[in-house]
């Protein structure tokens, strides 16, 4: 199957800092690239939709300003988290597809703690 | 209610038993999804599938999109297959989107 690539797997940052967590699609062009939020023992939250050369579609709830998503191109979205506190620290995880109805791929995660 | 329920939401078996989760769903679709998350957080596509069966290696996924549900059966279970089962669907509404289920925890004892 396609392979999507996060980076990073883990990171840990001072409160007031900001993160960048990248997605890649390896071997695919990715027209539409989803950011996930995900608390421990609970399901998948979506955060935005990304598409490339757009403007992101974020989720009822979710800061525009404080997670800032780019999708510059068809194999690489990014999610910042700005002026990250404790309460952002969390498992991120993004998919890409090649459009819709079609099969979705996850990266491997970013677990971000926040000190 | 949820747009996507699964069950059971926790499930121990035995090495070697068969295993089956199943999956309802209240929106319309055209395909669904099955995902598998390890302990370490990654996400395996293991399924999509909009009508019948398919099979790969000891997992087979079958759906009945009348009946608006779909099954994810494990033969053989190993404890490497130990982790959570995720059912997760596109509604027709929501382009790609997924709406997922809560997912299942498969604990698979030696």
């Amino acid at each position: 199957g396609a392979v999507v690539s996060q980076h990073p797997s883990r990171v840990i940052c001072k409160s007031g800092t900001s993160v960048k967590i990248e997605c890649r699609s390896l071997d695919f062009q990715a027209t539409t690239m989803f950011w996930y939020r995900q608390f421990p023992k609970q399901s998948l939250m979506l955060m935005a939709t990304s598409n490339e050369g757009s403007k992101a579609t974020y989720e009822q709830g979710v800061e525009k300003d404080k997670f800032l998503i780019n999708h510059a191109s068809l194999t690489l979205s990014t999610l910042t988290v700005t002026s990250a506190h404790p309460e952002d620290s969390s498992f991120y995880i993004c998919s890409a597809q090649t459009g819709a109805n079609t099969e979705a791929f996850f990266g491997q995660g970013t677990r971000l703690t926040v000190v | 209610k949820n747009e996507v329920e699964q069950s059971p939401q926790n499930l121990t078996a035995q090495e070697g038993e068969f295993i089956t989760i199943n999956c309802s769903y209240s929106v319309g679709i055209s395909a669904l999804h099955w995902l598998q998350q390890h302990p370490g957080g990654g996400i395996v596509s293991l399924f999509m599938l909009s009508s019948g069966k398919k099979k790969h290696g000891r997992l087979i996924a079958t759906i009945n999109i009348q009946e608006k549900h779909s099954s994810l059966h494990i033969t053989a279970s190993h404890p490497r297959d130990s982790a959570v089962y995720i059912c997760a669907v596109p509604p027709e509404t929501s382009g790609s989107r997924l709406t997922f289920g809560e997912g299942t925890q498969l604990t698979v004892n030696p």
